[in-house]
């Protein structure tokens, strides 16, 4: 299973772009990037998938360059209600036999 | 439609009992999924059922068994309880593979246990 690397902790201060990169350099040919969200005393919440190059949603955008051996979550102009542990997985979404396995996540904290 | 429903959502074990945590879907997929989170900490999966009838370990399954009941539920069941499974606990559900949605889980809103 490929596993990804991300950063700890990240503080941003409200109407900031915050970019959080993950690193998954074992990335498998079939493996799709997946991100989550999870907020205090709450259960991890899908936000974006994607392949290769960029996809955007009504949540975040998702950037991935031709080599997939990185990813980098944009959630523009945040709010304090961004403030929320940040999950990134691979995995392929038509495996049956798909183990989803959560790292430790990126905590991001938006301040006023 | 409730999605992914988990109960209880707090428990108070004293050291050696056991319990059962329930977790029930209306989604009509296939796999199911056990973790637990510790405090500070990312979530680890226990055991995940592929489909009805079959179950396999995951990352931390020691001290927990599992029952896939039918389709809709899956429970984990604590034998002997003790403090290191202080912990919340997670049921989740991806759509089907056939779907290339099964990265997409669906997460209840977890149980709260406490082993004293």
């Amino acid at each position: 299973l490929a596993k990804t690397t991300q950063p700890i902790s990240m503080d941003s201060y409200e109407g900031q772009e915050v970019n959080i990169t993950c690193s998954h350099n074992n990335i498998a040919t079939n493996d799709y990037i997946t991100w989550y969200q999870q907020f205090p005393s709450q259960g991890p919440r899908f936000i974006i998938q994607g392949y290769k190059t960029k996809v955007t949603n009504e949540v975040a955008s998702l950037f991935i360059p031709a080599d997939r051996k990185s990813s980098t979550l944009s959630l523009p102009r945040v709010s304090l209600s961004d403030t929320a542990v940040y999950y990134c997985l691979v995995g392929a979404p038509d495996n049956a036999g798909n183990m989803l396995t959560f790292g430790g996540g990126t905590r991001l904290m938006v301040k006023p | 439609n409730a999605g992914v429903t988990q109960t209880p959502k707090f428990q108070v074990l004293k050291t050696g009992q056991s319990m059962t945590l329930q977790c029930a879907q209306d989604m009509n997929h296939n796999s199911m999924y056990w973790y637990r989170q510790d405090p500070g900490m990312g979530l680890r999966l226990i055991y995940y059922s592929a489909s009805e009838g079959t179950t396999d370990k995951g990352e931390v399954p020691n001290g927990y068994n599992v029952s896939r009941l039918n389709k809709r539920e899956f429970s984990l069941r604590l034998e002997s309880a003790a403090p290191s499974q202080t912990s919340v606990y997670f049921c989740a559900t991806p759509p089907d593979a056939g779907q290339g949605r099964a990265t997409e889980a669906f997460f209840g809103q977890g149980t709260r246990l406490t082993v004293v």
